[in-house]
């Protein structure tokens, strides 16, 4: 079965540093892996996917992820955070296709001026 | 093209009332899906559809019941609501092997 772990809850850092949100998958069949942002009170938005293309996957805003097959890892970068970044991100992988996504328990990232 | 509508916003139910989570979608997609969302947890499927007629069950389907008469309607039904199904619930679509679009969300409290 496929699964995705975040570490951290929570994550903050300052206006301007770098964003390093981290995802770590399971799965026994090469996966598809996804980033997704919630704004409070608002709807899951894509913010990039992985889907056995080029390792390194750019997103909207800013954000890219790097498909690390030896570390098992999709872990989520911005070079520079705003705070209008601040969000809840949600990782996901799912074994084929776009459907049945199984999300890791989200990382709150906190963004101080 | 409206997306992925989803009624109502909030709603507060007594234990062991039933009710109707709407989802609608004006993209012609052929994959609709209900997910929780709850504290800590993540997302976690529900029930989903790949086409008008068919639909299977996700990771927790116990309590509902989900029927998809047409494309663009995906409804999801509590039966007899329990405290235990006070969460937020996300319908999702999308076209079959494409990425998913979600819903604004229902937030919903058993009492």
């Amino acid at each position: 079965a496929q699964s995705v772990t975040q570490l951290g809850s929570h994550v903050s850092v300052s206006e301007g540093a770098l964003v390093l949100l981290r995802c770590n998958y399971s799965s026994s069949v090469p996966p598809y892996l996804f980033w997704y942002v919630q704004y409070p009170n608002q709807g899951l938005q894509l913010l990039l996917k992985y889907t056995s293309a080029a390792t390194l996957v750019k997103g909207i805003n800013g954000f890219e992820a790097e498909f690390k097959k030896s570390e098992t890892s999709f872990h989520l970068t911005k070079p520079s955070a705003h705070m209008s970044d601040a969000a809840e991100y949600f990782c996901a992988v799912t074994p084929s296709g776009f459907q049945k996504l199984v999300f890791g328990t989200g990382t709150r990232l906190l963004v101080s001026p | 093209n409206a997306g992925v509508t989803q009624t109502p916003k909030f709603q507060v139910l007594k234990t062991g009332q039933s009710m109707t989570l709407q989802c609608a979608q004006d993209m012609n997609h052929e994959y609709m899906s209900w997910y929780r969302q709850d504290p800590g947890m993540g997302l976690r499927l529900i029930h989903y559809s790949v086409g008008a007629g068919i639909t299977d069950q996700g990771e927790v389907p116990n309590g509902y019941n989900v029927s998809r008469s047409t494309t663009e309607d995906f409804p999801l039904r509590l039966l007899s609501a329990a405290p235990s199904q006070t969460s937020v619930y996300f319908c999702a679509s999308s076209y079959l092997g494409e990425t998913q679009y979600f819903g604004p969300g229902t937030r919903l409290l058993v009492l």
